[in-house]
């Protein structure tokens, strides 16, 4: 069983619909990111949150809300979303941004459909 | 910008053929380097890593990597590639100089190995 887990793994949804993505790290880790990954692109991070604070916000349209409410959970509210959303979003964990080289480990990934 | 490169996007091999994945990043201060494999729907995980010292580094399944760091790069190598290895690979940098841990993925190789 992987460390991070990530719901649904699967979701396709209207532009005018809201949902939301869960992340959930079971190795106690203190730090979560939320990364975007599209077809040949770079992984890209959109979020950090250390210690349930966020440290980053990598100019993340606001149709993106995150939320860290412990160090074990993060979510990522959707809203409004265009269909050049449609993506695999990858959620990851690591001990501490603040260690130099933390290691961070990686959930499989939510696969996204805006229509 | 920072940035990171991987010169090939698909790569091809026949069992038993020699790999070399090429990596080069753009920054001029410390980095510590790492490289992530993505095997056919599973979740992204660490291959290796470099922080200090030896500039050779040994990770899992017989791959290593070389930081030059002349040349800004960090190639990942492996002698003789299995039917297994077939994955995506990533190059990731995170620049040590902030306070975040922000890792820079470059686009990816794909390597299929032929039996």
């Amino acid at each position: 069983e992987t460390g991070v887990t990530q719901t649904p793994r699967h979701l396709v949804m209207g532009m005018t619909n809201k949902k939301s993505l869960k992340c959930e790290q079971h190795l106690g880790h203190n730090a979560m990111y939320w990364y975007k990954q599209s077809a040949k692109k770079p992984l890209e991070l959109m979020f950090v949150y250390n210690f349930k604070e966020q440290t980053e916000n990598n100019s993340v349209p606001s149709r993106f809300s995150p939320e860290c409410p412990n160090s074990s959970h993060l979510f990522l509210h959707l809203h409004t979303l265009q269909p050049e959303d449609s993506a695999l979003y990858l959620c990851a964990s690591s001990q501490d941004l603040r260690l130099a080289g933390d290691e961070q480990y990686f959930g499989p990934g939510t696969r996204l459909t805006v229509t | 910008a920072q940035s990171v490169s991987q010169h090939n996007h698909h790569v091809i091999l026949s069992e038993a053929a020699s790999l070399e994945l090429g990596c080069n990043y753009s920054y001029g201060g410390t980095v510590n380097l790492f490289w992530y494999v993505q095997y056919p729907g599973q979740h992204l995980q660490l291959l290796l890593k470099y922080f200090s010292g030896d500039p050779l580094v040994k990770g899992i399944k017989g791959f290593e990597a070389e930081f030059i760091k002349s040349k800004f790069s960090f190639n990942l190598r492996k002698p003789s590639v299995q039917w297994s290895d077939t994955a995506e690979y990533f190059c990731a940098v995170i620049p040590v100089s902030g306070a975040t841990n922000k890792l820079i993925f470059g686009t990816g190789t794909l390597l299929a190995v032929q039996p």
